[in-house]
């Protein structure tokens, strides 16, 4: 059935630690995208990638790099992991919809925490 | 500038009561917009979305929502709410193409 993966639904990393997140979708889709989701904020977008080797950022890329080599897989990097980058992380996916928009398939997210 | 609210931080209703969500929407065209449910510890999941035509659209799990363009809203309705739609409801709009803006999401709690 599915369609977006994270690999990491927990994680527990030391502040200056570098973290990979890692995301894959099984259904060709062209762009890729990282959100943060955090209490009361919603999802706000760090980076995404419309092609491999692309990406674009997003509202909040700071503290953020991304790596998009193959078409199904985008990895979110933190160089140096920091305690206000505890949060949850949700990687989406995205196709060129017939009716000319994009729907988001979601993973089930991937909750960091940084100690 | 561009801005989703959902007013509704916490909504409670019985279970078999009806519900409805509230959405409004600042956006300089005409947007794409989606509802999309969280249910604990997992990702969103897309509920329905309206491009055009029709106002009224149905999606999964027995839920509608109205486009009312006079009011910059999305409303999302559901006529008899069972246990199982207790969740965090978000709503977004878009552009069609890459960047969407979420509102903060109410979450749902039924009682029994």
């Amino acid at each position: 059935d599915v369609k977006v993966t994270q690999s990491s639904r927990y994680l527990v990393k030391r502040t200056g630690e570098k973290v990979f997140l890692e995301c894959v979708q099984d259904m060709d889709h062209e762009n890729m995208f990282w959100y943060r989701q955090d209490p009361g904020l919603g999802l706000r977008l760090i980076y995404f990638s419309y092609d491999v080797k692309m990406k674009e950022k997003g509202d909040i890329p700071e503290g953020y790099s991304v790596s998009r080599e193959k078409k199904e897989r985008f990895s979110l990097i933190l160089e140096s992991a920091s305690t206000n980058q505890t949060s949850m992380y949700l990687c989406a996916s995205s196709s060129q919809g017939t009716s000319g928009a994009n729907v988001l398939t979601f993973g089930a997210g991937s909750r960091l925490t940084v100690l | 500038a561009q801005s989703v609210t959902q007013p509704d931080i916490h909504i409670t209703v019985s279970e078999g009561a009806s519900l409805e969500l509230r959405c409004n929407y600042s956006y300089g065209a005409t947007p794409y917009l989606f509802w999309y449910v969280q249910s604990p510890g997992q990702g969103l999941q897309l509920l329905l979305k309206y491009f055009s035509g029709d106002t009224l659209v149905q999606g999964i799990k027995g839920f509608e929502a109205e486009f009312k363009r006079s009011q910059s809203s999305f409303n999302l309705r559901k006529p008899s709410v069972h246990w199982s739609d207790a969740a965090e409801y978000f709503c977004a709009v878009g552009p069609g193409t890459y960047k969407y803006i979420f509102g903060t999401g109410t979450r749902l709690k039924v009682l029994a």
